[in-house]
């Protein structure tokens, strides 16, 4: 099994700041990781995959970056609509993994 | 336009049977990978089952042996048959296309399992 040690579990951020959220693996998993926004009450909703490709109607302002272990998502310039809880996820092996969560909060 | 709705959820008790269906639209079931992820309240995601376009299945570790998954082609939907429901199973159920990055989801089916 991969472990994934997501940071911060909470981060309070203001309208127009750049955020970052790190997800470590236990072992190397390559580009293979996405990461996921869900919004209370809504299913998770897929921005990111092979790490760094921005989903279909994702706005640029989301990004992802990292390989082997360490891999980050990068909110450019936070809008009212970001805040929720974001989720990074790993399909280099089964089972497939989610990190804890961070909640991004208003700060 | 791709769509999956979940529906079979509701309250049973530990050691019953539910069957979970998710009816797809806008593209083929069989034709694609499709999965089951849950959230337990106030929890994170745990992802449950994987069904291959050819017919393969993995399993957690959590339901193997106990959660199964299908599809019928001529319906173009998902399954996830539920046996032996302990309390830890509680949670939305949520279907969605993909095995490795997961592109579509559904808007999630509520297990409760309680006595």
């Amino acid at each position: 099994v991969i472990w994934m040690t997501q940071s911060p579990s909470l981060l309070s951020a203001s309208t127009g700041d750049r955020v970052t959220i790190s997800c470590r693996m236990s072992q190397g998993i390559s580009s293979y990781l996405a990461w996921y926004q869900q919004k209370p009450g809504k299913a998770p909703e897929l921005l990111i995959y092979a790490a760094s490709t921005l989903q279909s109607g994702v706005p640029s302002r989301f990004s992802g970056s990292g390989s082997g272990t360490d891999f980050t998502l990068t909110i450019s310039c936070l809008q009212s609509e970001d805040f929720a809880t974001y989720y990074c996820q790993q399909y280099y092996s089964f089972p497939r993994t989610f990190g804890q969560g961070t909640k991004v909060e208003i700060k | 336009e791709v769509q999956l709705v979940e529906s079979g959820g509701g309250l049973i008790q530990p050691g019953g049977s539910l069957r979970l269906s998710c009816a797809a639209s806008g593209f083929t079931v069989s034709s694609n990978y499709m999965s089951w992820v849950r959230q337990a309240p106030g929890k994170g995601l745990e992802w449950v089952s994987v069904i291959y376009s050819g017919g393969s299945t993995y399993y957690a570790d959590s339901v193997k042996g106990r959660f199964t998954i299908s599809r019928d082609n001529s319906k173009n939907t998902l399954y996830l048959q539920m046996n032996s429901l302990r309390a830890e199973d509680t949670a939305v159920y949520y279907c969605a296309r993909g095995s490795s990055s997961y592109d579509y989801w559904g808007q999630g089916t509520l297990v409760t399992v309680s006595s």
